[in-house]
């Protein structure tokens, strides 16, 4: 059964560092990778998606890296600003079957101004 | 263009009493999953439909939950005679296809008394 850890659980830094949120899964034999930012009180926001076949992502200030093989990915933050405070989620697609996505329980993340 | 929604937002129902959730996917989205957050359990997977295939129904939690989809598009979650430990958010997502990315709900926060 896969699962998902992700390290931190939380995580406070000074506006404007720039900041790496790890995220490990046991079962390396995925489809993709999903990174995902809740607001509380809100649903999830789709961050980057990872193919398994792809080793990074990037989508403004984000890039997303996967390292398949030792079941691993980083989800690097440059520059941080205060809008970013939010709970950050990694989840996989596992590659058989036809199941929804694994989710690791989140990174809280407080960016002080 | 119009995102996931779910409604209702809020569902307050007394122990042993049956809800329905409603979530309406984005359009032209053949993928439709349900998810379950509870506090301090993380995201859960239930269920997942692909265009009116018939879902695989055993990530439910037990067979109080249903679920259905109709015509491809709307789906609703039926909880029967609801129980303490059902109370969580219940969380929407569709994707463009199998494995796509995921846009979620705002979800529906059920409690039950």
């Amino acid at each position: 059964k896969q699962e998902v850890t992700q390290i931190p659980a939380a995580l406070s830094v000074p506006e404007g560092e720039n900041l790496v949120l790890n995220c490990s899964f046991t079962d390396s034999a995925i489809y993709n990778l999903q990174w995902f930012r809740q607001d509380p009180g809100k649903g999830l926001t789709s961050l980057l998606l990872i193919q398994s076949s792809q080793r990074e992502q990037t989508s403004g200030r984000l890039n997303a890296s996967l390292d398949k093989s030792s079941g691993r990915s980083t989800l690097y933050i440059a520059a941080s600003q205060p809008g970013d405070s939010a709970t950050y989620l990694c989840a996989v697609h596992s590659g058989g079957g036809a199941d929804g996505l694994t989710f690791g329980k989140g990174t809280h993340l407080i960016i002080q101004p | 263009g119009a995102g996931v929604s779910q409604s209702p937002s809020n569902k307050v129902t007394e122990k042993g009493k049956d809800v329905e959730l409603r979530c309406d996917p984005i359009s032209g989205h053949t993928a439709l999953y349900w998810y379950r957050q509870s506090l301090g359990q993380g995201l859960e997977f239930l269920i997942y439909f692909q265009g009116n295939s018939a879902p695989d129904k055993s990530g439910l939690p037990s067979d109080r939950f249903s679920a259905e989809r109709t015509g491809g598009s709307v789906s609703t979650l039926t909880i029967q005679r609801t129980q303490q430990e059902d109370s969580a958010v219940y969380l929407c997502a569709s994707s463009f296809a199998e494995r796509d990315s995921e846009f979620f709900g705002p979800g529906t926060r059920l409690t039950v008394l």
